[in-house]
């Protein structure tokens, strides 16, 4: 079953503006993460933000989380034609108890940066 | 590098061909799964293993199997092809333990054409 949903579907943005994808959960979660997806290929681990966090930056990457709302956003700053990829958030829906998480991913949003 | 490595990049097969999909990883992970991505619908957990020799159904275990004989690897079995499950099939792999955050690293994906 889906969790995470993210919002646009689709963005298309001019090469050194920002974009902006949000993603909504329906659950509690423990973390929430970002993975990025170049076309054709697999996804790739982004950034984690932990539930006790409000904000997270890595590089030109800013990943917020609003538990009280489930939402979380994530912001690429001065966007350029390499950005451009699916990116997907995941949330982990359940503890398996053998000491692992199991991540659920929402359908994605497709940004494509145009130089 | 740390990596995941799916066997074959693309496939095509005919309808009620078995199928193997191979998956190895070299960064001795406790857990093991198999999604499938489709457009509009996004991955969707199918089979995943915790430990050598155990298997656990994900959302769509449906029409498939998986075997684990070794840590390293992880198969996925289409017993017998059908149309619909051509798709883009990604194997992951992550660490166990209470401190796994649950992060995953993906293969480059087996892209599957069932005719």
């Amino acid at each position: 079953s889906q969790q995470g949903e993210e919002d646009p579907q689709a963005l298309s943005i001019q090469e050194g503006e920002n974009a902006t994808m949000n993603c909504s959960y329906k659950t509690s979660i423990n973390n929430l993460q970002w993975y990025r997806q170049n076309s054709g290929r697999g996804l790739v681990h982004l950034i984690l933000i932990r539930s006790n966090e409000r904000e997270k930056h890595s590089g030109r990457l800013r990943v917020t989380l609003d538990t009280s709302k489930k939402s979380s956003s994530l912001l690429i700053t001065a966007s350029r034609a390499a950005d451009t990829a699916s990116y997907f958030c995941a949330t982990d829906q359940s503890y398996s108890g053998a000491g692992s998480y199991q991540l659920t991913f929402g359908k994605g949003t497709k940004l494509s940066v145009i130089p | 590098d740390v990596k995941v490595t799916q066997s074959s990049r693309y496939l095509v097969k005919r309808t009620g061909e078995k199928v193997f999909l191979e998956c190895v990883q070299d960064m001795d992970h406790e857990n093991m799964f198999w999604y499938r991505q489709d457009p509009g619908l996004g991955l969707r957990l199918i089979y995943f293993s915790y430990d050598v020799k155990m298997k656990e159904k994900g959302d769509i275990p449906e029409g498939y199997s998986v075997s684990r004989e070794k840590k390293e690897r992880f198969s996925l079995i289409l017993e017998s092809a059908s149309t619909n499950q051509t798709s883009m099939y990604l194997c992951a792999s992550s660490h166990s333990g209470y401190a796994n955050t649950g992060e995953l690293f993906f293969g480059e994906g087996s892209r599957l054409t069932v005719l």
